[in-house]
């Protein structure tokens, strides 16, 4: 049975820093990994998406790694923002289009 | 272009009532997805519709049901409702697998209360 773990649960840094949020699985036979933001109470959208054939993606700020062999995923954040605060989900598709979620990670960013 | 839409935002039911939720996808997305994100158990995905057929469910008992209409909206009902049914139910739609993963964009859920 697939399980991902993210690791640390919450996150708490200053505005401006770089940082990074892990995710690991334990069964590397995934389709594709992917890294969501849900803010309190709301739906998740989704950040990055990255294909199992595939090492990582970026989009603006973020960037991810996907090393499947090892079961692991990082997203990094550039010069974090206050806006930036949210829980950050990590996914991976094991087929069939069932994501199987992390638990998360919260994070806060202190002006 | 308008996102993945859910009603009602917020449903109080008290134990072994049904409860029904609805789900429209974006325009052109054919796959409908159901997620439950229960208090200390995360997301855990329910069910997954294309082009009308149940295509995929979770670990979860029969008195979970939905259905997907021609129109692709589709409808997740819960039968005889427990107090640990109590979550926020998510839709999320995609363009449709066809053998490929693709994205699956969220809908900002439905906040069900058992009482």
């Amino acid at each position: 049975k697939q399980e991902v773990t993210q690791i640390p649960a919450a996150l708490s840094v200053p505005e401006g820093e770089n940082l990074v949020l892990n995710c690991s699985f334990t069964d590397s036979a995934i389709y594709n990994l992917q890294w969501f933001r849900q803010d309190p109470g709301k739906g998740l959208t989704s950040l990055l998406l990255i294909q199992s054939s595939q090492r990582e993606q970026t989009s603006g700020r973020l960037n991810a790694s996907l090393d499947k062999s090892s079961g692991r995923s990082t997203l990094y954040i550039a010069a974090s923002q206050p806006g930036d605060s949210a829980t950050y989900l990590c996914a991976v598709e094991e087929g069939a289009q069932k994501l199987v979620f992390g638990q998360g990670t919260r994070l806060t960013i202190n002006p | 272009e308008a996102g993945v839409t859910q009603s009602p935002t917020h449903l109080i039911k008290t134990r072994g009532q049904q409860a029904t939720l609805r789900c429209s996808p974006i325009s052109g997305h054919t796959s409908v997805y159901w997620y439950q994100q229960a208090l200390g158990l995360g997301l855990q995905f329910l069910l997954w519709y294309d082009e009308g057929e149940e295509r995929n469910r979770g670990n979860f008992p029969p008195r979970f049901s939905g259905r997907q209409f021609p129109n692709y909206s589709s409808e997740l009902n819960v039968n005889a409702l427990e107090l640990e049914d109590s979550a926020l139910y998510l839709c999320a739609s995609s363009l449709g697998a066809g053998g490929w993963s693709d994205t699956q964009y969220f809908g900002p859920g439905t906040r069900l209360t058992v009482l």
